[in-house]
C-alpha cells in the first residue's frame, strides 16, 4: 500500500533538547511538506521540498531544520531554538506536476515538558 | 495577513439536511482550490477540488462552488451524515508555487442524528 508514514505517533521531550520527527513516503512524490497545527488553528507551513537536496522555508521555519537526502524521506528537527514546540506536526507529499492534492501522514503529537 | 479565511469556526446541522461551509481568499493569484476533511489526531484527507476555470465541481454528496469575482468558495454536503462530522479545511494554491497550498483555519462540522 502506498502512503506516508510518520513516527512516532506521540513524542515527549524535555525542554532544551532537539528532537527529530520522521516522515517517509512510498508514493514516488517529488514534493514534501511539514506543517504544524495548534488547537483551533489551521495548518501552518514550516518547510517544503520540491526535489531531493533542495528545500525552502515556509511561513514559520524559525527553530526548525530539515533535510532531503532521499526522495522518500523528509525528516524534521525541532531545535531548542523553537520557543513553543508543543504541537501536532503533519507531513505531506504531492506529485510535482500540475495541481495535485496533498497526501498527509497520520501526524506526530510532540509534547515538550 | 491571512490569505485564506474560514470565518465560521463551527457549524451544526441535522442529519439529512444540507451543510454549507464557506471560504474566502484574498490572493487573486490563487487558481486552484481544495477541501480537506480531518478527524481528531489524524492527518487531513483530500475531499474535492476546483480549478478557477470552473464555477462548480460535484462528487457524490459533495459539491464545491467557486465565485471568482467575490473570491469566495463554498462546500455543500447533501445529505449530511453523522460520519461527516469533522474539521474541514479550505486550501488554495497558485501556479507560482507548484503544489504548495495555503490553508484556512478550518470549520468544525457536527452532524446530529
Amino acid at each position: 500500500d502506498g502512503g506516508i508514514t510518520q513516527s512516532p505517533k506521540y513524542l515527549f521531550r524535555k525542554e532544551g533538547q532537539n528532537v527529530t520527527l520522521s516522515c517517509e513516503q512510498n508514493l514516488n512524490h517529488d514534493a514534501m511538506y511539514w506543517y504544524r497545527q495548534d488547537p483551533g488553528q489551521g495548518l501552518r507551513l514550516i518547510y517544503y521540498s520540491q526535489i531531493v537536496n533542495d528545500f525552502q522555508k515556509g511561513d514559520i521555519a524559525e527553530g526548525y531544520s530539515v533535510s532531503r537526502e532521499k526522495k522518500e524521506s523528509f525528516p524534521l528537527t525541532v531545535t531548542s531554538a523553537q520557543k513553543n514546540p508543543t504541537a501536532f506536526y503533519l507531513c505531506a507529499s504531492t506529485g510535482l506536476a500540475g495541481y495535485n492534492e496533498q497526501f498527509f501522514g497520520p501526524g506526530t503529537r510532540l509534547t515538550v515538558l | 495577513d491571512q490569505q485564506v479565511k474560514q470565518n465560521s469556526p463551527s457549524l451544526s446541522v441535522q442529519e439529512g439536511r444540507i451543510s454549507i461551509l464557506n471560504c474566502d481568499y484574498t490572493n487573486s493569484m490563487f487558481d486552484y482550490f481544495l477541501w480537506y476533511k480531518k478527524y481528531p489526531a489524524e492527518g487531513p484527507t483530500f475531499l474535492i477540488s476546483i480549478s478557477s476555470i470552473k464555477d462548480k465541481n460535484e462528487d457524490g454528496r459533495f459539491t464545491v462552488f467557486l465565485n471568482k469575482s467575490a473570491k469566495h468558495l463554498s462546500l455543500h454536503i447533501v445529505p449530511s451524515q453523522p460520519g461527516d462530522s469533522a474539521v474541514y479545511f479550505c486550501a488554495a494554491s497558485g501556479n507560482t508555487n507548484a503544489g504548495k497550498s495555503t490553508f484556512g483555519d478550518g470549520t468544525t462540522l457536527t452532524v446530529k442524528p
